[in-house]
C-alpha cells in the first residue's frame, strides 16, 4: 500500500490557540479514522469516516474538536481552542472497505501536539 | 472498568526468553481481536489477529478464551528487535479499543 500521510509531524502552540491536522489515506480506502492516544495509552477513536459520512463521533469533544472528508479523500481535524490535556499523538488511519473484521487498519506516522 | 485491560509492564527480559502478555476485555459481544506492535514514536502496526481456535505466526502465538474474555500473546525465543509495546485491540462493530499496551524490553 503507498501509506498514509499525515501533516504536520509536529505541532507546539499555546493554549486557546487553534490547530489543524490534515490526513491523506491510501489511495481507495473509503474508511478514514482519527484517533487521539495520550503519553502511556491506548489510541482512542475520536471519529470515524466512511466515505464523507460520519459513522462514528461519539468520543469527539464537539464543543472544541471538529472533523471533516469533504470529497471522501483527504480529512482534516481542528482543535479550536486547545486545551493542555490536547498533548498527544493524532493518528490517523485508514481500511479498505467498511472497516470490517478482516480489514486491517493502517495508521500513519501520527502528529505530535503539544499545548504549552 | 476499561473495555480492553493489559498490565502496562514494562517486562525485561534477555534474549531467547519466552514471555507471554495477557489481556482481558469487558465486552462479551466483541467480535474481532488482535495484537498491534507500537515501535517508540511510531505507529501502530498490525502484528497478528487472534482466534478462538488460536494461532501461530512464527515465534508469535496468540490465544483466545471468550468464555473467560481473554486474549494471550506468547513470544518465543526473544530478539532484541521484539521491544516495542504491544496493544491488545478488540474490535466492537465498527470500532477498534485498544488496550493501554503492554511495554517490552529485550536485553543482550
Amino acid at each position: 500500500e503507498a501509506g498514509v500521510a499525515q501533516s504536520p509531524r509536529y505541532k507546539i502552540i499555546e493554549k486557546r490557540q487553534s490547530v489543524a491536522f490534515w490526513c491523506n489515506p491510501i489511495s481507495g480506502h473509503a474508511t478514514l479514522y482519527w484517533y487521539q492516544q495520550i503519553l502511556g495509552q491506548g489510541p482512542k477513536l475520536l471519529i470515524q469516516f466512511q466515505n464523507n459520512g460520519v459513522v462514528d463521533d461519539s468520543q469527539l469533544p464537539k464543543d472544541r474538536f471538529s472533523a471533516e472528508r469533504l470529497k471522501g479523500v483527504d480529512s482534516t481535524l481542528k482543535i479550536q481552542p486547545a486545551k493542555l490535556e490536547d498533548s498527544a499523538v493524532y493518528l490517523c488511519a485508514a481500511a479498505g472497505t467498511s472497516g470490517g473484521a478482516n480489514n486491517e487498519q493502517f495508521f500513519g506516522p501520527g502528529t505530535r501536539l503539544t499545548v504549552l | 472498568r476499561k473495555e480492553v485491560e493489559q498490565d502496562p509492564g514494562p517486562f525485561n527480559v534477555p534474549e531467547g526468553a519466552t514471555v507471554a502478555f495477557n489481556c482481558t476485555y469487558s465486552n462479551s459481544a466483541s467480535q474481532s481481536f488482535f495484537w498491534y506492535r507500537q515501535d517508540c514514536r511510531k505507529e501502530p502496526k498490525l502484528l497478528m489477529s487472534v482466534y478462538s481456535s488460536g494461532n501461530e505466526d512464527g515465534r508469535f502465538t496468540a490465544q483466545l478464551n471468550r468464555a473467560s474474555q481473554y486474549i494471550s500473546l506468547l513470544i518465543r525465543d526473544s530478539k532484541l528487535s521484539d521491544s516495542a509495546t504491544y496493544l491488545c485491540v478488540v474490535k466492537d462493530f465498527q470500532k477498534l479499543v485498544f488496550g493501554t499496551g503492554t511495554r517490552l524490553l529485550v536485553s543482550p
